[in-house]
């Protein structure tokens, strides 16, 4: 079974407070994708990386790709109630083209 | 643009009973594909198409049947509801299901909301 371990499961931090979510697998993806999901609604793409050992920034939103592709990281700078949501992540392996999924953050950013 | 349509939002049933989810796309997507998540579980793959007339199975398939008659539309039925299929259902799109590069994005619906008694 592929796994992606999300870690941690659930975050409750204070507006203005750094955090970083994790995504952890032992299979080496071709790609690795982060959504974000708000309650009813779908989850919708943030950001894709491709090649080992980039980052992307999106604003306060920093995501890098690890150097043997087989793990990723989201770090939120200053974090805003505006960030709330379950943030996903989602890994393309190179055998087929079926996105494998972690279980999700449920991130809570309190006023 | 509507993008990726589920209907209905909301459904209850009754165990045993039938009823199918549908879903439309207006972006000419090649892949679609069918989801549900439940709590903690993330997202698990039910059924998915790569082109009108293909489809196979995904993580989780039995109880669930799908067809892909055509680009736009792809319904999923569930034949005999059970309660452990109480869940949020998912329809999703790319333009290709054979994409490594990374390019290939998931376009999802809003989702449906299924409680089987």
């Amino acid at each position: 079974t592929q796994l992606l371990e999300q870690s941690p499961q659930f975050l409750s931090i204070q507006e203005g407070e750094n955090l970083t979510v994790y995504c952890n697998s032992s299979s080496v993806f071709s790609s690795l994708q982060w959504y974000r999901q708000e309650p009813g609604e779908g989850p919708v793409l943030l950001v894709t990386v491709v090649t080992g050992g980039e980052v992307k920034k999106l604003k306060r939103l920093t995501f890098q790709f690890g150097d043997a592709r087989k793990d990723s990281s989201l770090h939120i700078t200053a974090a805003q109630p505006g960030d709330t949501g379950l943030y996903l992540c989602a890994g393309r392996h190179y055998s087929n083209y079926q996105l494998i999924w972690g279980a999700g953050t449920k991130l809570i950013i309190k006023p | 643009n509507a993008g990726v349509t589920q209907t209905p939002k909301f459904q209850v049933l009754k165990t045993g009973q039938s009823m199918t989810l549908q879903c439309a796309q207006d972006m000419n997507h090649e892949y679609m594909s069918w989801y549900r998540q439940d709590p903690g579980m993330g997202l698990r793959l039910i059924h998915y198409s790569v082109g009108a007339g293909i489809t196979d199975q995904g993580e989780v398939p039995n109880g669930y049947n799908v067809s892909r008659s055509t680009t736009e539309d792809f319904p999923l039925r569930l034949l005999s509801a059970a309660p452990s299929q109480t869940s949020v259902y998912f329809c999703a799109s790319s333009y290709s299901g054979q994409d490594f590069s990374g390019a290939n994005v998931l376009t999802f619906g809003a989702g449906s909301r299924l409680t089987v008694l």
